[in-house]
């Protein structure tokens, strides 16, 4: 079946601009998750929703950012004001509950110039 | 203390190798365990799952030592597309949502094998 997807794939945008990415988890599963990762780094943990819980928003680095997930279905992750130290890839993953095994999609790399 | 702490290595082997990888974490409610493993420029990919009763798949084996806090993949007969890094995963302990329910990775274990 159709697995995690992410778009866009790329993105390019100038230091300051308001940047939105988009999760489209596996149907079915409540939990998901979004990370970043920067170049040789290891994956940085932002954001975990589970159902109709209260996300745990204990990763997000700062108030720039912020992200939103429709029921159980399309997550979206908005960085306001982007900053230089904001590049790297933005991976969504999602899982049938909060112990079960994650898909990860493939990623958006985010350049900000 | 890190969370899920493991060796980054580069762990260099032999094709034919046995090799294996430790991880250390420091929730004693955490209730899953996971290895992944992620190839250059690409997503994780999960590699097992880890049980308590330990876990073979093939030429991997993972084990998990709860008093401990451990958990540790051996490779047996490692080929060259073994060649990755290999993330040790645990989620917060507890039940549904809010952070017990979060998968935290370790920074991950590099691995290469060589002709």
């Amino acid at each position: 079946g159709a697995g995690v997807s992410q778009s866009p794939s790329n993105k390019v945008t100038e230091k300051g601009k308001d940047v939105e990415l988009r999760c489209d988890p596996i149907s079915g599963h409540t939990a998901l998750y979004w990370y970043r990762q920067r170049l040789g780094q290891g994956l940085e943990f932002l954001i975990y929703f589970q159902g109709n819980s209260a996300p745990d928003k204990s990763g997000l680095p700062s108030d720039r950012f912020s992200a939103e997930r429709t029921g159980e279905s399309v997550s979206t992750l908005t960085i306001q004001r982007t900053q230089q130290e904001d590049s790297a890839v933005y991976l969504c993953a999602s899982s049938l509950g909060p112990r079960g095994e994650a898909g990860f999609g493939p990623g958006t790399r985010l350049t900000v110039l | 203390r890190k969370e899920v702490e493991q060796d980054p290595g580069p762990f260099n082997v032999p094709e034919g190798a046995t090799v294996a990888f430790n991880c250390t974490y420091s929730n004693s409610a955490s209730q899953s365990f996971f290895w992944y493993r992620q190839d250059c420029r690409k997503e994780p990919k999960l590699l097992m799952s880890v049980y308590s009763s330990g876990n073979e798949d093939g030429r991997f084996t993972a084990q998990l030592n709860r008093a401990s806090q451990y958990i540790s993949l051996l490779i047996r007969d490692s080929k060259l597309s073994d060649s990755a890094t290999y993330l040790c995963v645990v989620n917060g302990g507890g039940n549904y949502g809010g952070s017990q329910g979060n998968l935290i990775f370790g920074k991950g274990t590099k691995l290469s094998v060589k002709p």
